[in-house]
């Protein structure tokens, strides 16, 4: 299986300062990483998909990259409604895999 | 817009069995791959199987093997999971989620489902 690690496990941070969590994986998955985000008690949301392809209606603030083993998730500048657990996900190979979360919370 | 809902919450004994449902709507739902993950509180989300709803076959993690089956309705655009041999370990919130192919990323989630095992 592949295991996806997520550094760091939470964070604070305050309203327009710049977040990055990254996401590794145990060997390499080409492009096939998505970022999910979860609000408490609610189902998780596609973020991005393919590494860095920005699902319609997410906004522009949020971006991904990287390539391989090694991948990040960008928020440009932190909003409120931006709280939450932060997940990504491997789709190369079954068993689909996801990161531990990395919870966001506003300062 | 593209809507999955999944059935209610379940209070199961150990050693039972849960069947949860999560229909498709407004979308061809044979085209696409569902998945199901579930996420223990305070845990990862965690892959558990596949069903492809045109053709039925289904791909199992191999930590639930034997124990969850996958199937579908293609009338009902509904697809099932059941979890049998219930333990405690096994409360969890369960999601369904449909794949998006070509990168097959989980582009839509349904709302999710409480299993508690408890006696």
């Amino acid at each position: 299986d592949i295991q996806m690690t997520q550094s760091p496990s939470s964070l604070s941070a305050s309203v327009g300062d710049r977040v990055t969590i990254t996401c590794r994986a145990s060997q390499n998955i080409n492009s096939y990483l998505s970022w999910l985000q979860q609000r408490p008690g609610k189902a998780p949301k596609l973020l991005i998909y393919a590494t860095s392809s920005l699902r319609s209606g997410v906004p522009s603030r949020f971006s991904g990259s990287g390539f391989g083993t090694d991948f990040t998730l960008t928020i440009s500048s932190l909003q409120p409604e931006d709280f939450g657990t932060y997940y990504c996900q491997q789709s190369y190979s079954v068993p689909r895999t996801f990161g531990q979360g990395t919870k966001v919370e506003i300062k | 817009q593209v809507q999955l809902v999944q059935s209610g919450a379940e209070v199961k004994k150990p050693g039972a069995s849960v069947k949860v449902s999560c229909k498709a709507s407004e979308y061809t739902f044979t085209s696409y791959t569902m998945h199901w993950v579930r996420q223990v509180p305070g845990q990862r989300l965690e892959w558990m199987g596949w069903i492809n709803a045109g053709s039925g076959d289904t791909t199992y993690s191999e930590r639930f093997q034997g124990r969850v089956t996958i199937t579908r309705d293609t009338y009902a655009n509904t697809a099932y999971m059941e979890l049998s041999s219930l333990k405690s370990e096994d409360t969890a919130v369960y999601y369904c989620a449909r794949e998006n192919s070509g990168w097959n990323y989980f582009d839509y989630w349904g709302q999710g489902t409480l299993v508690t095992v408890s006696s």
